[in-house]
């Protein structure tokens, strides 16, 4: 299950605190994602990198932000912004886009 | 975003019979349509995948077929398990976001023995 690492597994927030989501690849793909996964919906995009020092915004980016610093790591901060931070957050990598993502295993965020 | 549609949201079989799951996209541009499945609790994993220049593809029990004028594609799982039982995930490709990977909602398959 090596490849792309995620942590913490479980991550406890209080109101009004931003977070950090670290997600780390030895597979040396250019691009990155972060999804959020909800029950009943799937997964939706965050934010993505399709190459180092550069990221875009996915369909639900509000209240997050990114960074694309070294090729390997892409953390993801979640914000006091962000209304409704209670999910599954998952991290991918693949080689470009339209290839096999390959996926961390993924961070439960619960705000307390 | 561009929408990629799931049906059925939840499947029902006995140990034996075929499961088929359909999902439909928007974007015309999309090129790589990839299937995960997903245990509860864990991370999606990649089951079969099949690219626009393939009608059909098929790995053992599992297949895929494209429809790409009708903008369609489809899984089907033969001779079904109880250990298929997870929730699978169809995607398709967005051009507009770099062709990161568009999911559909999900599907709940269950294999009753």
């Amino acid at each position: 299950d090596g490849g792309i690492t995620q942590s913490p597994k479980y991550l406890f927030r209080k109101e009004g605190q931003n977070v950090t989501l670290s997600c780390e690849q030895n597979l040396n793909h250019d691009a990155m994602y972060w999804y959020r996964q909800d029950p009943g919906q799937g997964l939706r995009l965050i934010y993505y990198s399709q190459i180092v020092n550069d990221f875009q915004k996915g369909d639900i980016a509000e209240g997050y932000s990114v960074s694309r610093e070294k090729k390997e790591s892409f953390p993801l901060t979640v914000t006091s912004a962000q209304k409704n931070p209670t999910a599954f957050y998952l991290c991918a990598s693949s080689i470009d886009g339209a290839s096999e993502a390959f996926f961390g295993q993924g961070t439960r965020l619960t705000v307390v | 975003g561009e929408n990629v549609e799931q049906h059925p949201s939840t499947l029902s079989v006995q140990e034996g019979d075929s499961a088929v799951i359909k999902c439909t996209y928007s974007d015309s541009a999309s090129n790589y349509f990839p299937w995960y499945k997903q245990e509860l609790g864990k991370r999606p994993q990649l089951i079969i995948d099949i690219r626009s220049n393939v009608g059909e593809k098929k790995d053992q029990r599992i297949a895929v077929t494209l429809n790409k004028t009708a903008k369609h594609f489809s899984l089907h799982i033969t001779e079904t398990q109880p250990e298929d039982s997870a929730v699978y995930f169809c995607a398709a490709s967005i051009r507009n976001s770099g062709y990161a990977l568009n999911f559909g909602k999900g599907t709940s398959l269950l294999v009753t023995p």
